[in-house]
């Protein structure tokens, strides 16, 4: 199957900084990225959808001005988290698609956040 | 909107019993359906999809599904488990629109205890 890969895959920053995950497709090209984020013992929740070289589509609830996200080539995605706040301490995911995937997505390794 | 119900939050089965995991989704049209697993600090990795065709789909690691529509379940079975079948277990359900894939709505998850 197709790799995802992220980094960092873990991440402990201060309140108040920014901090930027990378989502990377490493033997396909995605049209298209999500990001998920998973609080502990938790189910995983829809946060984004972002097209290459199109703004991200947010899911209801989800701050855009806080949750950035970039998705400037086929291989490349990234989250940024601005001005993180403990609150937003979770596991974010990543997945990606190809153009005819039947919505076959495939996982990233997730990225654990911390902020003291 | 697309829901998935996964109604037992924990399973406990022991070494060798077989196994099933309730799916339920709610969608309006045919949908795709997904069994995820998830192992502690570990990404999520595709058992089985369900698209189109035979409502009984075949997985790895000895997994298979079947796609009841007229029950709207997507239950998860296994014949005989092993210790390294404990994890987290999650259905998701999605759709493809014109435009390319969408987000994968998920359940809450299973998780899955191995008794020796």
């Amino acid at each position: 199957g197709a790799v995802v890969s992220q980094h960092p895959s873990w991440v402990i920053c201060k309140s108040g900084t920014s901090v930027k995950i990378e989502c990377r497709s490493l033997d396909f090209q995605a049209t298209t990225m999500f990001w998920y984020r998973q609080f502990p013992k938790q189910s995983l929740m829809l946060m984004a959808t972002s097209n290459e070289g199109s703004k991200a589509t947010y899911e209801q609830g989800v701050e855009k001005d806080k949750f950035l996200i970039n998705h400037a080539s086929l291989t490349l995605s990234t989250l940024t988290v601005t001005s993180a706040h403990p609150e937003d301490s979770s596991f974010y995911i990543c997945s990606a698609a190809g153009p005819s995937s039947y919505n076959e997505q495939f996982f990233g390794p997730g990225t654990r956040l911390t902020v003291l | 909107a697309q829901s998935v119900t996964q109604p037992d939050i924990h399973i406990t089965v022991s070494e060798g019993a077989s196994l099933e995991l309730r799916c339920n989704y709610s969608y309006g049209a045919t949908p795709y359906l997904f069994w995820y697993v998830q192992s502690p600090g570990q990404g999520l990795q595709l058992l089985l999809k369900y698209f189109s065709g035979d409502t009984l789909v075949q997985g790895i690691k000895g997994f298979e599904a079947e796609f009841k529509r007229s029950q709207s379940s997507f239950n998860l079975r296994k014949p005989s488990v092993h210790w390294s079948d404990a994890a987290e277990y999650f259905c998701a359900v999605g759709a493809h629109s014109g435009g390319g894939a969408d987000g994968l709505t998920f359940g809450k998850g299973t998780h899955l205890i191995i008794q020796p």
